[in-house]
């Protein structure tokens, strides 16, 4: 019940394209998912976040859906850019949680 | 403002060896959370301290400890090291533990067990 689970592991988009990664959970008591990006030697770092209470966030060219029904949301990476290669992961808590529950990450490569 | 800092950036033990990792977080953070990250299990959950109090712990064997002294700084100690603890292990930071604010890494201690 605690998973998280996130396709696909790795994913190589040409420069200007569209980078769409995928995440199921099953706890439906997690009412807090971010995304988080990682570059090498670096720790994951939040870049973006959504609440059940809203369908779709966007921030700049990263965008989440979210589908309560179907327990799922995505990350969508609009005009990918060479900068954006790195590993991004997915995440759950509860509101006042202490922890995260990560997907097992996507290794983003983006061809210029 | 200065972000997460985790000491030493690198580290090779031997089997059988204990380590001890450090972790300062953002300055009035109170809450230290510590996670390994592994190709194979991904980022999993240790344990969290707020106030030089555990408050959550994952299922990590017993050799995996902590603690948090009254500056917020954390250690993180494993004891009789295997193999398998080879991993980055990272540590968040965040005023009051709340996942959903404020939530920081740092760049990880990487530890190899040889």
């Amino acid at each position: 019940q605690q998973q998280v689970k996130q396709s696909p592991q790795s994913l190589i988009v040409q420069k200007g394209g569209i980078s769409i990664i995928n995440c199921a959970y099953e706890n439906t008591a997690f009412d807090y998912f971010p995304w988080y990006q990682q570059f090498p030697g670096k720790g994951p770092a939040l870049l973006i976040a959504i609440r059940p209470d809203v369908s779709e966030k966007k921030e700049g060219r990263f965008t989440i859906s979210f589908n309560k029904s179907a327990k799922q949301f995505s990350l969508h990476i609009m005009d990918s850019q060479p900068g954006d290669s790195a590993t991004y992961f997915c995440a759950a808590s509860t509101e006042g949680a202490q922890k995260l529950v990560f997907g097992q990450g996507t290794r983003l490569t983006i061809n210029p | 403002k200065a972000g997460v800092t985790q000491t030493p950036r690198y580290l090779i033990k031997t089997r059988g060896q204990q380590v001890t990792l450090s972790c300062s977080p953002i300055s009035g953070h109170r809450s230290v959370s510590w996670y390994q990250q592994t190709p194979g299990q991904g980022l999993q959950f240790l344990f969290e301290y707020f106030s030089e109090t555990q408050r959550n712990k994952g299922n990590f064997p017993g050799r995996f400890s902590g603690r948090q002294f009254s500056n917020s700084r954390s250690e993180m100690n494993v004891s009789t090291l295997e193999l398998g603890d080879s991993a980055l292990y990272l540590c968040a930071s965040s005023l009051a533990g709340r996942t959903t604010y404020g939530y920081t890494f740092g760049s990880g201690t990487r530890l190899t067990v040889v």
